[in-house]
């Protein structure tokens, strides 16, 4: 595609409520990174995905958050049993190797939870 | 302390003014910098990315790294209104043993105001 796509563009969940984020990225890109930002704030790491290895989780905020990217191309972020806290915009971001390039970001799923 | 630290804000310069942005970063074995901007509601776009001590300028900006005082900052140089947005120093670990990644972290950014 022309770009990293995000969808939905906008989430609104019930507390307690899962929610499936997905991200395409620009095809043909090796890395695929997911960021939490909260308002106001910077964004900070939650994954990164070389293919479909799953090479770094350590910023997952805790065991309600899963990613997955099974065949190296389209992930998905899953929140299980969503909290106000996880309130924030996810952005997805994809490059070509991870190496020195920069990063192209989505536009980003605005998760609101009530 | 942070991974990454940005001078807080917001910073406001008249039109036509140097702006400048500085970051701070606790990892001395970090590699590769970067300057992203984000405007409200956007995603943020790369505009800058340095990765050996000294000055790069590219246009109106100028990116400077130092090392050895882990700091590394972004000036605007003729400031325009078009320039207001949030500016992002993000920082690049070592590679992960084997593989071309590296860990990018994001500082808080810096929210500028370039007013007529």
């Amino acid at each position: 595609g022309a770009g990293v796509s995000q969808s939905p563009r906008y989430k609104v969940a019930k507390r307690g409520q899962d929610v499936a984020l997905r991200c395409d990225p620009i095809s043909g890109h090796v890395s695929l990174f997911w960021y939490q930002q909260a308002l106001g704030q910077g964004p900070e790491f939650l994954t990164y995905f070389q293919n479909e290895a799953q090479l770094d989780k350590s910023g997952l905020p805790s065991d309600r958050f899963f990613a997955e990217r099974p065949e190296g191309s389209v992930s998905t972020l899953k929140i299980q049993r969503t909290q106000q806290e996880d309130s924030a915009v996810y952005l997805c971001a994809s490059s070509p190797t991870g190496g020195r390039e920069k990063l192209f970001f989505g536009s980003g799923t605005q998760l609101s939870v009530l | 302390q942070k991974e990454v630290e940005q001078n807080s804000g917001p910073l406001s310069v008249p039109e036509g003014a140097i702006a400048s942005l500085n970051c701070t970063y606790s990892d001395r074995v970090s590699q590769s910098f970067f300057w992203y901007r984000q405007y409200s509601g956007k995603s943020p776009e790369l505009i800058m990315s340095i990765y050996s001590n000294g000055d790069k300028e590219d246009g109106r900006f100028t990116a400077q790294l130092n090392k050895a005082s882990q700091y590394v900052s972004l000036l605007i140089r003729d400031s325009q209104p078009s320039d207001s947005a949030t500016y992002l120093c993000a920082v690049k670990g070592p590679r992960a043993g084997g593989t071309s990644y590296g860990k990018l972290t994001f500082g808080q950014g810096t929210i500028l105001t370039v007013h007529p």
